[in-house]
């Protein structure tokens, strides 16, 4: 059974940072890409960010682009997106998700999320 | 604001169909066929439930099926059963890289 778990979402300032994690199980991981997609309150999801199978290539949305940084650990199983220069708009759920078969197009399964809370 | 335009809401009553639209732009759902759409009951993970506009993933019921013209997309629900109550996202690839959602639908099965 695919498994994907987050951690590390706490209350931080603004300015701070932070490092999630999505320790992955049931699925071969270095077999696929890997999202981070975040919804904030009362808003739509948003995606956030995607890392090739073997983390040669990342990709990042114009919001978060030169502030966040996604990364993995294939021998981990794991993984990650370290956040910095944290704004109150940064305040989300944040979900990584597996990329359905080839395609890094569509997201097959998504954790339950870490919550992260950007307040002074 | 997202950045695919989902109605609120939408109600339908059992055995009913109901049709959720998306509509995006020339950069994304006009531009590819890989529009996708989610599934995400309270509490829940979304579910992928149609990817390249109209295909089915295993396991997910042939009353779900998906359609794109020009730059707006929709996905049917035939049949509405009451486990179909739940919120809908849409997603498309867009230039550059990038994905974008939908707001979101919250259906209603009356």
């Amino acid at each position: 059974e695919v498994q994907l778990v987050e951690s590390g979402g706490v209350v931080v300032q603004p300015g701070g940072s932070l490092r999630l994690s999505c320790a992955a199980s049931g699925f071969t991981f270095d077999d696929y890409a890997m999202h981070w997609v975040r919804q904030a309150p009362g808003k739509g999801l948003e995606w956030v960010s995607l890392i090739t199978w073997d983390g040669t290539s990342t990709y990042y949305a114009d919001s978060v682009k030169g502030r966040f940084t996604i990364s993995r650990d294939n021998n981990k199983n794991s993984l990650f997106l370290q956040m910095s220069s944290l704004r109150a708009e940064d305040t989300a759920l944040y979900y990584c998700a597996k990329t359905y078969g080839s395609s890094w197009y569509y997201f097959d399964y998504w954790g339950p999320g870490t919550l992260v809370a950007v307040s002074s | 604001q997202s950045a695919l335009t989902q109605p609120a809401s939408v109600s339908g009553s059992p055995g009913q169909s109901i049709t959720i639209s998306c509509s995006g732009t020339s950069s994304d759902v006009g531009a590819y066929n890989y529009v996708s759409w989610y599934q995400r009951h309270p509490g829940k993970a979304p579910k992928l439930m149609i990817y390249d506009v109209g295909n089915r993933p295993s396991g997910v019921s042939n009353r779900f099926s998906g359609s794109k013209s020009g730059n707006t997309a929709s996905l049917i629900i035939s049949g509405l059963q009451a486990e179909d109550e739940a919120d809908y996202y849409c997603s498309s690839y867009s230039s550059r890289s990038r994905w974008v959602f939908g707001g979101g639908t919250k259906l209603t099965v009356l």
